[in-house]
Parts: structure tokens; sequence; C-alpha cells
């Protein structure tokens, strides 16, 4: 079973809001990952990391930072919130020595931005 | 640009069998991936194919045919909880993944 979590696991703000999401995994995985998921789509990558201090941007990540100061702790902010960013954010993971190795997702964070 | 096409919908009766298509043009290829998600949840891995033919893992099963750029996922046996949708996703050329819309199969009794 996968040891990922991510809270906050539903989320209701106005807009201009500043939001962080928070995910962390207890599997010592390098590989970390940030999805964004609307209903019946398919996912977009919105920010990865190899590890420590490693961060890159995915398709959606103009308007998101992300952090790994620590292996087990990737948060993602958003610095002001919009409707637009109303979505499923899925936090991943996945072990280094396997570039195509599988992805563990935590439960998700649903944001809706008034 | 990369595409992965999955059909929208599918419906089938408990018990019976189930063949989810996926077909794929992208930049390059390090192998596919099946993953099931419940409705409100986070997909789960099912299957991962990287070289041409069937993979059986209990009541799922995956092919693969590169040349063809297909996959499918084959479901047995079919039960109420399989109600999910499918997401196929593929790693291209420089390792990212790809990911198909999914396919929500319902089942009914």
């Amino acid at each position: 079973e996968a040891d990922i979590y991510q809270t906050p696991r539903y989320l209701v703000i106005g807009t201009g809001k500043k939001i962080t999401l928070e995910c962390s995994q207890t599997m010592g995985h390098d590989k970390m990952y940030w999805y964004q998921q609307d209903p019946g789509m398919e996912l977009h990558l919105i920010h990865y990391s190899y590890g420590v201090n490693s961060t890159e941007k995915g398709d959606l990540s103009s308007e998101s930072t992300v952090s790994r100061i620590r292996t087990e702790h990737f948060p993602l902010t958003l610095e002001s919130a919009r409707p637009s960013h109303t979505s499923q954010y899925l936090c991943a993971s996945s072990p280094h020595d396997r570039d195509t190795g599988e992805l563990f997702f935590g439960e998700g964070s649903r944001l809706t931005v008034l | 640009g990369q595409n992965i096409d999955q059909p929208t919908e599918m419906t089938a009766t408990e018990g019976a069998i189930v063949q989810i298509n996926c077909t794929y043009q992208t930049s390059g290829f390090n192998g596919l991936f099946w993953y099931q998600q419940h409705a409100g949840e986070a997909p789960t891995f099912l299957s991962y194919n990287v070289l041409d033919g069937l993979e059986e893992k209990g009541r799922f099963s995956s092919f693969l045919s590169r040349s063809k750029g297909y996959s499918y996922l084959l479901l047995k046996e079919l039960q109420m909880k399989d109600s999910a949708s499918y997401l196929c996703a593929v790693v291209d050329s420089n390792y990212q993944l790809i990911w198909g819309a999914g396919t929500k199969l319902i089942i009914k009794p």
C-alpha cells in the first residue's frame, strides 16, 4: 500500500488567496510529481522533482510554484487563486532507479475557487 | 503533437469480458501503463508493457503492439467493483508520461 498523503483533501477559497497544497511520502522516493485533473479529462503535469533541491516545470506550471527541501515533502503553492484553478490536484511519487517506474498517487486535493 | 486515444465510455455486463483499446502517437516510446481510477479517487497501477505481447495478471491482461501504436486492457469475469475509469499512459522519448483522457467503464448487473 502506497504511503503518500495530501492535505487538504477539500478546500474552498476566494479569488486572490494564496494557498499551499501539501504532499508527503514515506517511501523514500526521489521522484515526485504534481498533476491537475478535471473530471473526465487527462492528467496534466504541473511540476516535478527528481530529488532534493530539484524542481522542473510541466505543462501547466506558470501560475504555481513548488519546493523540494526534503525528500519526503513536495508542496505546491498558488500565489493568487482564480476560479480557473478549480480542479483536482494529484501528487505522485516514483522510485528514482526506474525511469519508467509506476507512480504512487495521493488521494488528491479538490480545490474550489469562488 | 503527441496523442493518446481511448474510447470515452464503455458498458459491459457483470461476469462478461471487456476490451479497452488505446492507440498512441508519441515522440518515442519507453513503455505503456494502464491505471484504474475510481470516481473521486486517485489512479492505481494496473500494468506496464514495454515489449510486444500479452501480460496477464489475474483477471486483467494488457497487450502491446509497438509497430501499430496500440494497446488493450482485457478485463475478465467482470465485477461491479470494476466500474471505474481506465487510463492509458505512454512514456515518451524524454521519459515523460503522456496520459489519455481515460475510458469510463460502466458495469451492469
